[in-house]
């Protein structure tokens, strides 16, 4: 079965510096991998996926992610943070021809001023 | 409406009192998943329905755990004899496709909090 891992907890930025989230991963085929946001009181909302092709993936908000095989990593970048993308952040992976989601358990990101 | 709405969007359950937790999803959406989310924690699959068939309920705890989606259109989670541990976010999404090259759009979810 696969799995997903997200190492940080909480990460804490100012607005106006980059963002990374880390998501590794673990499953013996190529994965689908997705990257969700969850706002409070919002429910998930899809910021990328990635399939197959192209491993630098371009999703909405100005959010961007690389899938790296060898590293089994799917890691969410942006480069310059705004204080409205404070919000918990998922990684999930899926199977191909599959229906379902298996997430981690989640990035907190806090934007300071 | 335009997107996923479940209700209500709060429960406070007394234990072992019975819940129902409702979702209508996107119209024309043949996909119907239930996910729970334990506080601190990532989604975790419990069922899923292609139009009124539920396909899989791997992910169901336990057979206090029923959904049902009679019409292929809203679905149902229902607890019975609720406990503590099932004290968590309960969310729907649906998708107008049946595997996950299609998007899955979620609702804001139900918290359940058994006392």
């Amino acid at each position: 079965a696969q799995s997903v891992t997200q190492p940080d907890i909480h990460i804490t930025v100012s607005e106006g510096a980059s963002l990374e989230l880390r998501c590794n991963y673990s499953y013996g085929a190529t994965p689908y991998l997705f990257w969700y946001v969850q706002s409070p009181g919002q429910g998930l909302q899809l910021l990328l996926k990635y399939f197959s092709g192209d491993t630098l993936v371009q999703g909405i908000k100005g959010f961007e992610a690389e899938f790296k095989r060898s590293q089994s990593s799917f890691n969410l970048r942006k480069p310059s943070v705004h204080w409205s993308d404070a919000a918990e952040y998922f990684c999930a992976v899926g199977v191909q021809n599959d229906y379902k989601l298996s997430f981690g358990a989640g990035t907190t990101v806090t934007v300071r001023a | 409406g335009a997107g996923v709405s479940q209700s209500p969007r709060y429960k406070v359950a007394k234990r072992g009192q019975d819940v129902a937790l409702r979702c209508d999803p996107i119209s024309g959406h043949v996909s119907l998943f239930w996910y729970q989310q334990a506080l601190g924690q990532g989604p975790e699959f419990l069922t899923y329905f292609q139009n009124e068939a539920q396909l899989d309920k791997s992910g169901l705890p336990s057979d206090r755990f029923f959904a049902e989606r009679p019409e292929g259109s809203v679905s149902t989670l229902k607890i019975q004899r609720t406990q503590q541990e099932d004290s968590a976010v309960y969310l729907c999404a649906s998708s107008p496709g049946t595997v996950l090259n299609t998007e899955a759009f979620f609702g804001q979810g139900t918290r359940l909090t058994v006392v």
